[in-house]
């Protein structure tokens, strides 16, 4: 049972434009929402994170919206960069629980290549 | 500040031999894990220690074992690899709390033959 379903599995945007990417949870529980951005060879990188008391997030050109009645959240990258492709994975945790100390539950990917 | 440190980078296993995947953070955290990474699976939880001397199983422990051998190092230990734990292996740490990051290591990319 995939909790986590993450779309589309990859993504072409010009330079300059508007990187969306979709996640939706099914675990009512879930109570932390994370984004992780991987580069080749590397390891996944917290990028931004929300708690589902709000529904926005910014951090500079990154957006995460979030719709808690219809269990879904997106990441938003505006102004998309050559420097931003990669493979970006959300993630869900239940912080009620030990603090998250039990990991968290990640969607597939979507491997992100942004042309110049 | 070198964060979580994982080795060896690369490995590659006949099947049904044994092998230890090692992993240490400088960072004093509780919390350490284990995920495996395979194209198209994003990353699974293998198994996961909230704190020093315990340690639990997470969504895909089988043909696993882990020890939590101090609280800044937590191995994960395959005793008869198999062509199906063909995967990269991320160790990664975290402090409780609810806005706490987790740290992901560099991965081990394992091959097994």
């Amino acid at each position: 049972q995939q909790q986590v379903k993450q779309s589309p599995q990859s993504l072409i945007v010009q330079k300059g434009g508007i990187s969306i990417i979709n996640c939706a949870y099914e675990n009512t529980a879930f109570d932390y929402f994370p984004w992780y951005q991987q580069f080749p060879g590397k390891g996944p990188a917290l990028l931004i994170a929300i708690r589902p008391d709000v529904s926005e997030k910014k951090e500079g050109r990154f957006t995460i919206s979030f719709n808690k009645s219809a269990k879904q959240f997106s990441l938003h990258i505006m102004d998309s960069q050559p420097g931003d492709s990669a493979t970006y994975f959300c993630a869900a945790s239940n912080r009620g629980v030990r603090g998250g100390a039990d990991g968290l539950t990640f969607g597939k990917g979507t491997h992100l290549i942004i042309q110049p | 500040n070198a964060g979580v440190t994982q080795t060896p980078k690369f490995q590659v296993l006949k099947t049904g031999q044994s092998m230890t995947l090692q992993c240490a953070q400088d960072m004093n955290h509780n919390s350490m894990y284990w995920y495996r990474q395979d194209p198209g699976m994003g990353l699974r939880l293998i198994y996961y220690s909230a704190s020093e001397g315990t340690t639990d199983k997470g969504e895909v422990p089988n043909g696993y074992n882990v020890s939590r051998l101090n609280k800044r190092e937590f191995s994960l230990r395959l005793e008869s690899a198999a062509p199906s734990q063909t995967s990269v292996y991320f160790c990664a740490s975290s402090e409780a709390g609810y806005s706490a990051e987790a740290f992901f290591g560099q991965g081990t990319r394992l091959t097994v033959v």
